[in-house]
């Protein structure tokens, strides 16, 4: 069975601080790798996603994830967060046709 | 270009009544799938096909039936709702052919309570 894990379900920080998500899956072969975001009241946006090359990928909004093979990782980073990144994220794993998700996590800035 | 459409957008049963969410999409993707998403649960898949007459179980199947007897169209029903079945419900797809970037597209949900 597939299975994502993310960890440290609730974040808060305030704005301009770091942030670093979390995120390992438990099986192997090709896969593909996603970050989604929900803002408050609306549904997922694709954030960012690696499927070959580069291990180091740029999404929107200033963020970036790292795919480590040996680490079965897909961290998800933003050098300086801002009031607007309050949402929550959810890393997912797709291999042939399913995706699964990982069980988010709540990130509130502080201004 | 309307991409994912869900109806209702909310809905109120009580236990042991039947209904249907509406799924339809206008992008001719081969993939459509049924989420739930429950708080620190994160995305759970319900159903999933890869085209029409395909139809296979997700996660969390029970309690769900599904059809595709169109490439557009992708119904989920509730045949006798539960309090558990309380959720929001999100339908998405993507295309498997021509360039797939692996994206979901989603609906905007339906959240449903069941009494």
């Amino acid at each position: 069975a597939q299975s994502v894990s993310q960890h440290n379900h609730h974040v808060i920080l305030s704005e301009a601080a770091s942030l670093e998500l979390g995120c390992n899956y438990s099986y192997g072969g090709t896969v593909n790798l996603f970050w989604y975001v929900q803002y408050p009241g609306q549904h997922l946006q694709l954030l960012l996603k690696y499927f070959s090359g580069d291990p180091l990928v740029k999404g929107i909004k200033g963020f970036e994830a790292e795919f480590i093979k040996s680490k079965f990782s897909f961290n998800l980073r933003k050098p300086s967060v801002q009031w607007s990144d309050t949402a929550e994220y959810f890393c997912a794993v797709r291999r042939n046709n399913r995706l699964a998700f990982g069980k988010g996590n709540q990130v509130v800035v502080i201004p | 270009n309307a991409g994912v459409t869900q109806t209702p957008k909310f809905q109120v049963l009580k236990t042991g009544q039947s209904m249907t969410l509406q799924c339809a999409q206008d992008m001719n993707h081969e993939y459509m799938s049924w989420y739930r998403q429950d708080p620190g649960m994160g995305l759970r898949l319900i159903h999933y096909s890869v085209g029409a007459g395909i139809t296979d179980q997700g996660e969390v199947p029970n309690g769900y039936n599904v059809s595709r007897s169109t490439t557009e169209d992708f119904p989920l029903r509730l045949l006798s709702a539960a309090p558990s079945q309380t959720s929001v419900y999100f339908c998405a797809s993507l295309p498997l052919k021509g360039g797939n970037t692996g994206e979901l597209f989603f609906g905007e949900g339906s959240r449903l309570t069941v009494l």
